[in-house]
């Protein structure tokens, strides 16, 4: 069965500064996608960047950029100059298709806090 | 574009009562999930509807139970509720049966007292 793995309950940074949240899975599938999504207090799960495992470059959305070893079987999320917005919950995710069914598969999240 | 839209926000139940749960997917999309994210916890994917049929069931009592609509729409149904159905339940839809990105609605936070 598929597995993520987030080691990091919590984690601080600055203001300006980027921050990295680490997420390492565990798939014997030669084809899969990676997510992540924030959640803010208010509960929504926002779609933040996403990976294919045959991707050939690291995936870039504006500030967010997606650090993919897959040898390592690491997607860590990268957060450059971070904002007092950034602070929530963030969960990685791997896409699992089972039976024709495309389900996520989370891990158990990481709050990050920005601090001034 | 509207996104993925649910009602109701909050809901609060006594035990044994039933609840029903709505969901609009993002205009477009035609294929919607529903997941419980328990406190502290992950989402865990409960099921997931593609034209109008029930595709796969996670690992959920046949309490829980659901319907999609000619329109896409799609709502979860669970009877005889326990304290531990307690959580924020999401919808996320996607195009093509979830080979797509899912994008995720606000949640509805279910008490159950």
């Amino acid at each position: 069965a598929q597995k993520i793995t987030q080691t990091q309950p919590g984690m601080f940074v600055q203001e300006k500064e980027a921050v990295t949240l680490d997420c390492t899975y565990d798939t014997s599938d030669p084809s899969y996608g990676l997510f992540w999504y924030k959640q803010p207090s208010s509960g929504e799960m926002i779609f933040l960047i996403y990976q294919g495992s045959y991707d050939q470059q690291n995936a870039t959305e504006g500030r967010y950029s997606l650090n993919f070893q897959k040898a390592r079987k690491s997607a860590n999320l990268v957060i450059s100059a971070s904002q007092l917005g950034d602070s929530a919950m963030y969960f990685c995710a791997m896409r699992e298709v089972d039976n024709n069914t495309d389900k996520l598969i989370f891990g158990t999240g990481t709050r990050l806090q920005v601090f001034p | 574009d509207a996104g993925v839209t649910q009602s109701p926000t909050h809901l609060i139940k006594t035990r044994g009562q039933q609840v029903t749960l709505r969901c609009s997917p993002k205009s477009g999309h035609d294929t919607v999930s529903w997941y419980q994210q328990a406190l502290g916890q992950g989402p865990q994917f409960i099921f997931q509807y593609y034209e109008e049929e029930e595709r796969q069931r996670g690992n959920f009592p046949d309490r829980f139970s659901g319907h999609q609509f000619p329109n896409y729409s799609s709502e979860l149904n669970v009877n005889a509720l326990l304290l531990g159905d307690s959580a924020l339940y999401l919808c996320a839809s996607s195009f093509q049966g979830g080979s797509e990105t899912q994008y995720f609605g606000p949640g509805t936070r279910l008490l159950v007292l």
